[in-house]
Parts: C-alpha cells; sequence; structure tokens
C-alpha cells in the first residue's frame, strides 16, 4: 500500500537557518504529493503540493521538488523564522484511487528559537 | 469562504458513552473526509462522502463509528460504546470534486478525550 516516510523530529533550529525536511514515499500509480503545516490546537493548513515529475511547490519561502526517480519530496526553507515553529507533514494523494484520500507521514515537530 | 468548521473543539467522556462530532465543510465542496490523528502520528483517513454518498469507510471504522452526511452538506460522526482508545484528534476536511489533485482543506479537530 501507500506510505510517506519522514525524517524523524524533533528538529531544532536557529532563526535565519537553513531548513531541510526529508521526505520520501511508496505509492502504486502517479501521486500528487502535499506539505500541510499544523501550528499548536489548530487543524492542518495546505503549505504547498505538486502533482507531477519535476514540479515544484512554493509558499511563504517554502519550496518542495516531485523527485520521481528518488521517490522524494524533501521540503526547504532558506532562512526559517520563529513564526515558522509547528508541525510539518508531507502526504500523497495517489490519483489511481477512487476516493482521494491523503495518506501522511508521522509528522516533523520544528522549533526555531531566537 | 468561511472555512471547514468542527464542533465540539474539544469532548470529554466516560468510558461507554456514546459521542457525536459535526463537520461543516467549505459550501461548494462536495467532497468530505474524516481522520483520527493521535498523538505523534499524522492523520488516518476514516472515511469519505460525495455528496451525500459515503464512497469508502477504512477498516480504522470499526462497528462502532457510524458517519453521515444526509443532505450532502454537513456530516456527523458518531461512536458509540466510546473506549479508551477512542481518544484522539478527529479531523473533517472537504475538497471540490473537480479532478484528482484538489487540495483538501481542514478543520481544527475535534479533541476526544476519553476518561
Amino acid at each position: 500500500g501507500d506510505s510517506v516516510t519522514q525524517m524523524e523530529g524533533p528538529v531544532t533550529l536557529s532563526e535565519e537557518a537553513f531548513l531541510t525536511i526529508n521526505c520520501t514515499y511508496t505509492a502504486t500509480g502517479y501521486p500528487s504529493l502535499f506539505w500541510y503545516v499544523q501550528y499548536p490546537g489548530e487543524g492542518l493548513q495546505l503549505l504547498l503540493k505538486a502533482t507531477k515529475a519535476d514540479d515544484k511547490g512554493s509558499n511563504k519561502g517554502f519550496e518542495a521538488t516531485y523527485r520521481k526517480e528518488t521517490t522524494s519530496f524533501h521540503l526547504e526553507k532558506g532562512s526559517v523564522q520563529v513564526s515558522d515553529s509547528a508541525v510539518y507533514f508531507c502526504a500523497l494523494q495517489n490519483s489511481g484511487g477512487s476516493n482521494y484520500k491523503l495518506t501522511f507521514g508521522k509528522g516533523t515537530l520544528l522549533t526555531v528559537n531566537p | 469562504d468561511t472555512g471547514v468548521s468542527q464542533d465540539p473543539r474539544h469532548k470529554i467522556t466516560k468510558r461507554g458513552q456514546n459521542v457525536t462530532f459535526r463537520c461543516d465543510p467549505i459550501s461548494e465542496h462536495n467532497r468530505l473526509y474524516w481522520y483520527r490523528q493521535t498523538l505523534g502520528q499524522g492523520p488516518e483517513f476514516l472515511t469519505y462522502f460525495q455528496n451525500e454518498a459515503q464512497l469508502e469507510k477504512s477498516r480504522l471504522l470499526s462497528d462502532r463509528f457510524s458517519a453521515e452526511r444526509p443532505k450532502g452538506s454537513f456530516s456527523t460522526l458518531e461512536i458509540q460504546r466510546t473506549e479508551q482508545g477512542d481518544s484522539a484528534m478527529y479531523l473533517c476536511a472537504s475538497s471540490l470534486a473537480q479532478g484528482p489533485n484538489q487540495p483538501q482543506h481542514f478543520g481544527d479537530g475535534t479533541r476526544l478525550s476519553i476518561l
């Protein structure tokens, strides 16, 4: 079945540091890939998405590139801020299925210190 | 666009009681999903509606769980005879039905605690 593996956290960085959160996936067919962010006490917010190989999703300074050859969708940001502290989830949606459900990784907690 | 709304935000109940949660999706969204999230884990799919039709249920959805979307708008998720293991965050999401790549928009969830 489909699965998503994220790097384990927690990740602690200083403000303005470079961020990478690794994500790899296993899926049949050609899934769409997503990063969601969850702030404390809130639901998930879509951060960015990519729907086909070599697509780059970007939003709020975050980027991720759909790499089919390595089945990866790593999240990067050049300079993190304290306000980026949250839990980040990588997810896939398998277009070969009929229900369009999301399959999530376990999440990576990011803490950014001033 | 008022977003996905879930009610209540928190529910504390004794083991063995029944609970019901409500989800109001974004108004023009005809796909609606329920997920369950336990501490330190990502959300796990429970069930999916397109309009009023429940099209798929996960094996996680035991016979104590039932979900409805009677008029294709809001949805309810009921858990009967709650158990300790039901303690989790229950998330609702909705999306448009135009093609496979529509992003899902999540509510803030209902946190269930079983005493």
